[in-house]
């Protein structure tokens, strides 16, 4: 149990673009998903932390108007590049949580790489 | 700011060696500490510690925490190359709700 899916696993896109990424709870619910990034040979950075039907929580440093996050229902949550430069090059991994109060418990994704060009 | 700081950043050592990562934080409101294991993809989670000197066990990985001394470490007996790995430590902290990892020690295990 407690499986999370990312979608795509790995992505290029031109610099300009926008890159939606997906994270799925496929066998449980999610009331909060967390998005992490991961440059090489460093460890996770939170992005933000989102809770479904409200707004994600955006940690500092962390422009919100270019990495959008979206979760719609307690099974889905997207992260959206916008606009990507090759700086937003990296390793993005989600992750789940069944409940708000033990979001210790927080079961990854496989992670998507991003590559800007 | 909460931190959590991992030693050694890397080490490489031989098959059937036994290896000691450390993990040392500063947090306030303190919850538990998590040990994750991270090949090519997304960690998995190995350990959560919650209570001072009481050894947790899985196979030939264990781990501990010194919540006095605001650490824990995660001992491999016997390693093997499939132990080659980043190890990630996290603390998580009530106040704000998350998770906060360290910056993990990459370890190598060679024939």
């Amino acid at each position: 149990g407690a499986v999370v899916s990312q979608h795509p696993s790995r992505v290029i896109c031109k610099s300009g673009t926008s890159v939606k990424i997906e994270c799925r709870s496929l066998d449980f619910q999610a009331t909060t998903m967390f998005w992490y990034r991961q440059f090489p040979k460093k460890s996770l950075m939170l992005m933000a932390t989102s809770n479904e039907g409200s707004k994600a929580t955006y940690e500092q440093g962390v422009e919100k108007d270019k990495f959008l996050i979206n979760h719609a229902s307690l099974t889905l949550s997207t992260l959206t590049v916008t606009s990507a430069h090759p700086e937003d090059s990296s390793f993005y991994i989600c992750s789940a949580s069944t409940d708000r109060s033990l979001s210790y418990e927080q079961y990854f994704g496989p992670g998507t790489r991003l590559t800007v060009t | 700011e909460d931190k959590v700081v991992q030693s050694p950043l890397s080490l490489v050592v031989h098959e059937g060696d036994t290896v000691t990562l450390n993990c040392s934080y500063e947090v306030t409101n303190f919850r538990s500490l998590l040990w994750y294991k991270q090949e090519k993809k997304a960690p998995t989670f190995l350990f959560m510690l919650t209570s001072s000197g009481i050894e947790k066990k899985s196979g030939r990985l264990s781990s501990i925490l010194d919540k006095k001394e605001l650490f824990s470490i995660l001992n491999i007996t016997a390693t093997q190359t499939g132990d080659s790995a980043v190890y990630l430590c996290a603390v998580y902290t009530g106040t704000a709700s998350k998770l906060t990892f360290g910056t993990g020690t990459r370890l190598q295990v060679t024939l």
